[in-house]
């Protein structure tokens, strides 16, 4: 079974600094990793995934991620954030044998001025 | 969220009542999923299509019933809504088994009162 951790359910930053959300899984086979944002009454849009190859991910908005095998982590980071990141950050697993996501439980960035 | 609707968008309903939640997909995507989303508990899997009249349960199937007799329709029902139901539906589109990434409707606020 694979199972995803957030350990933060919030996090407060002021405009223009550095941001780190965190991430965990746990599973016995090679995954996939994925990282979506939902904006405030909105669907989730991906953000950022890792299949295979480079361990370091950019995706859009200025977001990278880093996938640690030893680890088992996939945090998300930006060096400069802004006002307009502020929603709810998801991280999500698969893996080749499963035919869906499993997701965290959320963490809530709020960019402050 | 182009090629994937999800109606309605808003409903309230009775304890007890049948309900209906229709996901529209005009991808021709051959997975289709339903999540809910709870505060605290992230994205949760209710059911999952992975063609015409083949279903499967996720991890928070109880209570819940899906159909899917064409490719771009995926309703979910629940047979008798009770207060615990009321949540954010989503439903999300894959093209392959293993999700390269999903598209996401824009959801359905549910209230069960």
């Amino acid at each position: 079974a694979q199972s995803v951790t957030q350990l933060d359910s919030q996090v407060p930053v002021f405009e223009e600094a550095p941001v780190e959300l965190r991430c965990n899984y746990s599973s016995s086979v090679s995954v996939y990793l994925f990282w979506y944002v939902q904006y405030p009454n909105q669907g989730l849009q991906l953000l950022l995934k890792y299949l295979s190859g480079s361990t370091l991910v950019k995706g859009i908005n200025g977001f990278e991620a880093e996938f640690n095998k030893s680890q088992t982590s996939f945090h998300l980071r930006k060096p400069s954030v802004h006002i307009s990141d502020t929603a709810e950050y998801f991280c999500a697993v698969t893996s080749g044998s499963a035919r869906q996501l499993t997701f965290g439980s959320g963490t809530q960035l709020t960019v402050l001025p | 969220d182009a090629g994937i609707t999800q109606s309605p968008r808003h409903k309230v309903t009775e304890t007890g009542t049948p309900v209906t939640l229709r996901c529209h997909q005009t991808e021709n995507h051959r997975y289709m999923y339903w999540y809910r989303q709870d505060p605290g508990h992230g994205l949760r899997l209710i059911h999952y299509s992975y063609g015409v009249k083949d279903t499967d349960k996720g991890e928070v199937s109880d209570g819940y019933s899906v159909s899917r007799s064409k490719t771009e329709d995926f309703l979910l029902t629940l047979e008798s809504a009770t207060s615990s139901q009321t949540s954010v539906y989503f439903c999300a589109i894959s093209e392959r088994a293993v999700p390269y990434g999903y598209t996401f409707g824009s959801g359905t606020r549910l209230t069960v009162v």
